[in-house]
């Protein structure tokens, strides 16, 4: 099993200019989740899908961050306009169940200047 | 956001010796308490999990220990090895709701 895998793995961008990350979750799994990991904040819930449906945006910040699911071997969240406040590290997990292990990836480190 | 309240921040333990981490929940419907350990570079990765119809789970080195009535749990690392240096995070379901984490360093 290749594990949840995600792309970029850094990211560096100009404040202002649109961010794509990318998840492939563990075949299998029916919940996805995208968190945001900084010094300040610690490890935040942004939103989780299950079975490709959003369940929970609630931590997402704010209308520049959108993410979907469409279909349930791939996610995206998109920040746009970025600016330099969102700089962390975003992860993304996944779970076979509600409340099991989730599986989490390496992360992007996202640097906006 | 954070419905889980997690001490120390930092902690500092011999090699050897016994560390101690602790959580408090908020929710009494969260029915899924795991720990996570994370180093640097790496995405947090499931040390230990424990439900709330026990109240102490142990796998090698690492237990949890759960009380429902309190609404906490915490996470105790047996004879800490410098290779257990790391951030540990706990969580609580119902939507996953992490602890502020805890830096534990084990001095050789």
């Amino acid at each position: 099993d290749a594990g949840v895998i995600q792309s970029p793995r850094h990211e560096v961008t100009e404040m202002g200019q649109e961010v794509t990350l990318r998840c492939k979750p563990i075949s299998g799994h029916d919940y996805l989740f995208w968190y945001r990991q900084t010094m300040m904040r610690g490890l935040e819930l942004l939103i989780y899908f299950n079975n490709n449906v959003p369940i929970d945006d609630s931590g997402m910040p704010e209308d520049r961050f959108s993410a979907k699911m469409p279909n349930a071997s791939f996610s995206t969240l998109k920040i746009q306009p970025s600016e330099p406040r969102d700089s962390a590290v975003y992860f993304c997990a996944s779970s076979q169940r509600r409340n099991q292990p989730q599986h989490f990836g390496d992360g992007t480190r996202l640097s906006i200047l | 956001q954070q419905q889980v309240k997690q001490s120390p921040q930092s902690l500092i333990v011999q090699k050897g010796g016994i560390s101690i981490i602790n959580c408090a929940y908020e929710n009494t419907a969260f029915d899924y308490f795991p720990w996570y350990q994370q180093f640097p570079g790496k995405g947090p990765a499931l040390l230990i999990a424990i439900r709330p119809d026990v109240s102490e789970k142990k796998e090698g080195r690492f237990t949890i220990s759960f009380n429902k009535s309190a609404k906490q749990f915490s996470l105790h690392i047996m004879d800490s090895q410098p290779g257990d240096s790391a951030t540990y995070f706990c969580a609580a379901s119902n939507d996953m709701r992490f602890g502020a984490g805890t830096r534990l360093t084990v001095k050789p």
